[in-house]
C-alpha cells in the first residue's frame, strides 16, 4: 500500500501563473512533509517542509498548505518560472524516522 | 562543502552480472541512506546505517543485494546477480543527525540487459 500519494503525474502552468501540486497520506503517525525538487540528472533536493502542528508553511515563492484532519497537503508555487520546471516529490516520516516519497508530479512552466 | 559524491554515475550490465556503487557522504554526516528510484518512481529506502550499524535493512532484497559501510563513513552497495527489474537510479543521501536535512548525491543510473 502506498504510504504517499500525488495526484497528478504531471502538470502544465503558464509562466506567472499558480502550480499547485496535491498529495494525501495513509498513516496518522506520520509528522514530518517535506516536498523535494528532483532536476533530470539530479538527486532530490529539499524544497520545503512543513511539520503536523502547522497548517501553513511559507517561503519565497512556496507554500505547503496542509491539512491534519483530511490527511493532505499541497504546494504552491507562486509565479511559477522556467526554471521551476523540474519534478516534486512529496514525502512523510513519523518522528524523523524512515521517509516515504510519493511517485512525483512533473511539473512543466511554459513560457 | 563538498556534497554527497557517487561513483560511477552510469553502469550498464547483462542480468547476472554484479555491480558495486560507491557513496562518500558528505563529512560529520553520521546517517547515510541507499533509495532506488525506479523510472518515473519516487526514491524507496533499501537500506540505512548510523555510522558502521546497519539501522533498517529490511526492504534491501537479501539475497542478491548488500550494503556495508565498514569505518561509519563511506559506503558500498553491491548487486550480486543483476536482473532486468534491478534497472533503476541507485541513489546515496546522508544528514548529520535524525533531526536533520537530507542531503541526496546524483546517484548511479543502473541499466540492466
Amino acid at each position: 500500500q502506498q504510504q504517499v500519494r500525488q495526484s497528478s503525474q504531471s502538470l502544465t502552468v503558464w509562466e506567472g501563473e499558480t502550480a499547485i501540486l496535491n498529495c494525501s497520506y495513509e498513516n496518522s503517525a506520520f509528522d514530518y512533509f517535506p516536498w523535494y525538487q528532483q532536476f533530470p540528472g539530479e538527486g532530490p533536493a529539499l524544497l520545503i517542509a512543513i511539520r503536523s502542528v502547522s497548517d501553513k508553511k511559507e517561503d519565497g515563492r512556496f507554500t505547503i498548505f496542509f491539512n491534519k484532519r483530511e490527511k493532505n497537503l499541497s504546494l504552491h508555487i507562486k509565479d511559477s518560472q522556467p526554471g521551476d520546471s523540474a519534478t516534486y516529490f512529496c514525502a512523510a516520516s513519523e518522528s524523523n524516522n524512515r521517509i516515504f516519497f510519493g511517485d512525483g508530479t512533473q511539473l512543466v512552466v511554459k513560457p | 562543502e563538498a556534497g554527497v559524491t557517487q561513483s560511477p554515475r552510469y553502469a550498464v550490465l547483462q542480468e547476472g552480472q554484479a555491480v558495486s556503487f560507491w557513496c562518500d557522504p558528505i563529512s560529520g554526516h553520521d546517517t547515510l541512506y541507499w533509495y532506488q528510484q525506479p523510472r518515473d518512481q519516487g526514491p524507496q529506502l533499501l537500506v540505512y546505517f548510523r555510522d558502521e550499524a546497519v539501522i533498517d535493512n529490511s526492504q534491501l532484497p537479501s539475497d542478491r543485494f548488500s550494503a556495508v559501510r565498514p569505518k561509519g563513513t563511506n559506503s558500498t552497495l553491491k548487486i550480486q546477480s543483476a536482473k532486468q527489474g534491478d534497472t533503476a537510479t541507485y541513489l546515496c543521501a546522508s544528514r548529520v543527525n535524525n533531526y536533520a536535512e537530507q542531503f541526496f548525491g546524483p546517484g548511479t543510473r543502473l541499466t540492466v540487459l
